[in-house]
């Protein structure tokens, strides 16, 4: 079975701080995913990476980065939290086939003070 | 860009009643579709998926889907739901030439009364 870890279910932060979230995905898939999750919105994506050192934005990046130096790795750092980033953020990872099923990770809660 | 629409954003049954979720996209090319659902407290998982071939797709738990192009629409279907498909919807799409990217619908809350 795929599975896909996210470093921490809940996170409480401040305004101004630096944020890491991380994601660890064991089945050798190339794509990684980074998505924000809000209430009637569904799921936007920010960023994914399609290969180690690689990334592309996705449609809301505005205040976000992201790194990936191991291909199982992908983290979403927010550099100067702020209150309108608290959501549920879901990390994901697939094969690089094109249309192939992504398989998302338990997702990390973060709040914003 | 492409956009897929969910236009129930809440839904209420009874079980043993019938489903439907409506999801509409807008792009006119090859499309890969998806219905994802959330349980309370679980991980997003995969329903169903229509690549090509038979529009009529059937999933996990009794979920079917029809895909009926030219309407550009990807309805998610159960003829009897159950307390335990309480639950969050998803209905996503993958545009065939730009990779591996999903959009996602705002999803649709579940809920079934017992």
């Amino acid at each position: 079975d795929v599975k896909v870890t996210q470093s921490s279910r809940y996170l409480v932060k401040r305004t101004g701080e630096k944020v890491f979230l991380e994601c660890v995905q064991d089945m050798d898939h190339e794509n990684m995913f980074w998505y924000r999750q809000d209430p009637g919105l569904g799921l936007r994506l920010i960023y994914f990476s399609y290969d180690v050192k690689m990334k592309e934005k996705g449609d809301i990046p505005e205040g976000y980065s992201v790194s990936r130096e191991k291909k199982e790795r992908f983290s979403l750092i927010l550099e100067s939290a702020s209150t309108n980033q608290t959501s549920m953020y879901l990390c994901a990872s697939s094969f690089r086939l094109v249309g192939n099923e992504q398989f998302f990770g338990p997702g990390t809660r973060l709040t914003v003070l | 860009a492409q956009s897929v629409s969910q236009h129930n954003h809440h839904v209420i049954l009874s079980e043993a009643a019938s489903l439907e979720l409506g999801c509409n996209y807008s792009y006119g090319g090859t499309v890969n579709l998806f219905w994802y659902v959330q349980y309370p407290g679980q991980h997003l998982q995969l329903l169903l998926k229509y690549f090509s071939g038979d529009p009529l797709v059937k999933g996990i738990k009794g979920f079917e889907a029809e895909f009926i192009k030219s309407k550009f629409s990807f309805n998610l279907r159960k003829p009897s739901v159950q307390w335990s498909d309480t639950a969050e919807y998803f209905c996503a799409v993958n545009v065939y030439n730009a990779g591996n990217m999903l959009t996602f619908g705002g999803g649709t809350r579940l809920m079934v009364k017992p």
